[in-house]
């Protein structure tokens, strides 16, 4: 059976310091794994997305996320926080044994404050 | 490529009324996803298509809600007769076969049932 948990449902942080969304799955077989930010009001973007290459995955706008297989966690962090980063965050499981579906967690609210 | 298109992007309706959203996936993709999404219920896959086929209605809320694709650049979903409670956005997506190909979401349509 595959999920994903977001164990946060909101974090709040000040500008410029680290932001830090967890991510853990359970998947029957090796995934992709895939984070999305949502901006109030708008639709969904790829922010970076793991496939079985490196494990450290570079995304855009300064976030990463470590892929941890005996953990079974794919957080996703940024080394500063920007007021634009304040969005809705959904960490998403593709398993590479059932390419038909793509699982969601419930999302996190990034709140950033001045 | 334009990405994943919806029309319209804005829909107010009376209720009773029957409601048409539209999708246009990107080009060489084989899956088409529609999702719904409410402040109370989150993100949720309503129906997913592959090769223009249905392959999971079991997110569609009931008799109301249909969805086509009867070609690969086209899909609709279908309200009738829609309610105050499918007041929401709809999103779709689509993604190539890979397992390592992500989703693209269209801009959604913001549905409005007074």
């Amino acid at each position: 059976a595959q999920s994903v948990t977001q164990l946060d449902s909101h974090v709040s942080v000040s500008e410029g310091t680290p932001v830090l969304l967890r991510c853990n799955y359970s998947s029957s077989y090796s995934p992709s794994l895939f984070w999305y930010v949502q901006h109030p009001n708008k639709g969904l973007q790829l922010l970076l997305k793991y496939t079985s290459a490196a494990t450290l995955v570079k995304g855009i706008n300064g976030f990463e996320a470590e892929f941890k297989k005996s953990e079974t966690s794919f957080h996703l962090t940024k080394p500063s926080a920007h007021m634009s980063d304040a969005a809705e965050y959904f960490c998403v499981v593709r398993p590479l044994g059932n390419f038909n579906k793509f699982y969601f967690g419930s999302g996190t609210k990034l709140n950033v404050k001045p | 490529d334009a990405g994943v298109i919806q029309s319209p992007r804005h829909e107010v309706t009376e209720m009773g009324q029957e409601v048409t959203l539209r999708c246009k996936p990107i080009s060489g993709h084989d899956y088409l996803f529609w999702y719904r999404q409410t402040m109370m219920r989150g993100l949720e896959l309503l129906i997913y298509f592959n090769n223009n086929v249905p392959i999971d209605d079991s997110g569609m809320p009931e008799d109301r809600f249909s969805a086509k694709m009867p070609n690969a650049s086209f899909s609709t979903l279908k309200i009738q007769p829609s309610e105050p409670r499918d007041s929401a956005v709809y999103f779709c997506a689509s993604s190539g076969t890979s397992g390592v190909s992500e989703q693209y979401f269209g801009p959604g349509t913001r549905l409005t049932v007074t």
